[in-house]
């Protein structure tokens, strides 16, 4: 599976917009782009998915690079119930990657 | 609520037991994975079902078997339980085979204690 690469941690205000970015140099061109996120106790949950043109949803946006080597996940307005892991995982189009593989994604911490 | 419910939500057992850990997915949907989640490894997959049949496999021990009934729940057997199995379990499932742009809806676990 290609990888992605995620920042370990970040910070945020309440009400401020939060930039989570991830890397995927290796990214092929069959490869989606997903996000899920969890929330302390509980389990893992869908953001947002894309594969070249940006996306929006009522969460979140997904920017992709032209290149599509990194993207980046845009919450508009953060508040307390969106802090959590945030996990960039790549999802092949062509094989058989029917299973979602979770690196270590990014603990987003949302200050009052 | 994801739709998809786990049972029990905590169990403890000692080392060398047997448990089953069961998951019925969101009305409709036909694939069901199951995932364990531990501190040091973070989210592993360890298996997935489609419609009743094993779909995929990931880092599933010996150990450990899964079947899915044609109700479509599914079970998790763990046998000759050893205190590194203790970790948090989720299943997910998803309306089909898990195709590239297919939603997975995720239970909120059940945490294992093995002591």
């Amino acid at each position: 599976d290609a990888k992605t690469t995620q920042p370990n941690s970040m910070e945020s205000n309440e009400e401020e917009p939060v930039h989570l970015p991830c890397n995927h140099s290796t990214i092929s061109g069959t490869d989606y782009i997903h996000w899920y996120r969890q929330l302390p106790s509980q389990g893992p949950e869908y953001v947002i998915h894309g594969l070249t043109s940006n996306v929006n949803n009522r969460m979140a946006s997904l920017a992709i690079a032209e290149d599509r080597k990194s993207s980046t996940l845009i919450l508009h307005r953060a508040t307390l119930r969106d802090a959590a892991v945030y996990y960039c995982i790549l999802r092949d189009l062509g094989g058989s990657n029917y299973k979602l593989t979770f690196g270590k994604g990014t603990l987003l911490t949302v200050n009052p | 609520d994801s739709g998809v419910t786990q049972t029990p939500k905590h169990l403890i057992t000692a080392t060398g037991q047997r448990v089953t850990l069961r998951c019925s997915p969101r009305s409709g949907d036909l694939s069901v994975y199951w995932y364990q989640q531990s501190l040091d490894q973070g989210l592993q997959f360890l298996i997935q079902y489609y419609n009743g049949e094993e779909r995929a496999k990931g880092n599933i021990l010996e150990r450990f078997s899964a079947q899915q009934f044609p109700d479509l729940h599914s079970e998790l057997n763990l046998s000759s339980l050893e205190l590194g199995d203790s970790a948090l379990y989720f299943c997910a499932s998803s309306p089909h085979s898990g195709g590239v742009g297919e939603k997975l809806f995720f239970g909120s676990g059940t945490q294992l204690s093995v002591l």
